[in-house]
């Protein structure tokens, strides 16, 4: 059984527009939640993360939102560019357990 | 700082053999946990060692072992390799307490049985 889900394996967006990445997850014990970022033959990547008790981190040209209520995040790039041609990793932490639980990544490919 | 590093790269086994992969964490990590990545599975937690200890244990036939050594290095055994066990393994390594969650990943072990 899935807690954390990413429902679209892939996602094409041109260069310069917006990026959404959208994740869900089932288990209410959740409080902490990561993106990681991964290119082919190399180890995923920390791009940023957010506690349960805000609603929205950014860093940069990316920023997560969280919806407690829905138990959804996303997380938005903006602009887009093609060095952000990535797989995209959702994960979700149980405070006190240190062990994250991964979606099983979105594809993105941003065309020039 | 150096990242996490993972050795050998790449590694082709025969079935019933047995494999044993290494991760050196960054310094001043005390938590390295392991992890099996497939296609289409995303990545599946195997365990995770604290302070040369065994904290956490995901859902992995015995087949799978690990331990850590005092300088927070890291080894992972497979034993009686099965044609199911190809995959990309990583190792994370993090500071394991505390409020930060944050894992930094090593490039992974590319595990071929044949």
């Amino acid at each position: 059984d899935q807690q954390v889900k990413q429902n679209s394996p892939s996602l094409s967006v041109q260069e310069g527009r917006i990026s959404i990445l959208n994740c869900d997850y089932t288990n209410s014990m959740f409080d902490y939640f990561l993106w990681y970022k991964k290119y082919p033959a190399e180890g995923p990547t920390f791009l940023i993360s957010i506690s349960s008790i805000k609603d929205k981190n950014e860093d940069g040209r990316f920023t997560v939102f969280l919806n407690k209520s829905a138990k959804h995040l996303s997380l938005h790039i903006v602009p887009s560019q093609p060095g952000d041609s990535a797989v995209y990793f959702c994960a979700a932490v149980r405070g006190g357990s240190y062990i994250p639980t991964f979606g099983r990544g979105t594809s993105l490919i941003v065309h020039p | 700082k150096a990242g996490v590093t993972q050795t050998p790269r790449y590694l082709i086994k025969t079935r019933g053999q047995q494999v044993t992969l290494s991760c050196s964490p960054i310094s001043g990590h005390r938590s390295v946990s392991w992890y099996q990545q497939t296609p289409g599975q995303g990545l599946q937690f195997l365990f995770e060692y604290f302070s040369e200890t065994q904290r956490n244990k995901g859902n992995f036939p015995g087949r799978f072992s690990g331990r850590q050594f005092s300088n927070s290095r890291s080894e992972m055994n497979v034993s009686t390799l099965e044609l199911g066990d190809s995959a990309l393994y990583l190792c994370a390594s993090s500071i394991g307490t505390g409020p930060s969650y944050e894992q930094y990943f090593g490039p992974g072990t590319r595990l071929t049985v044949t």
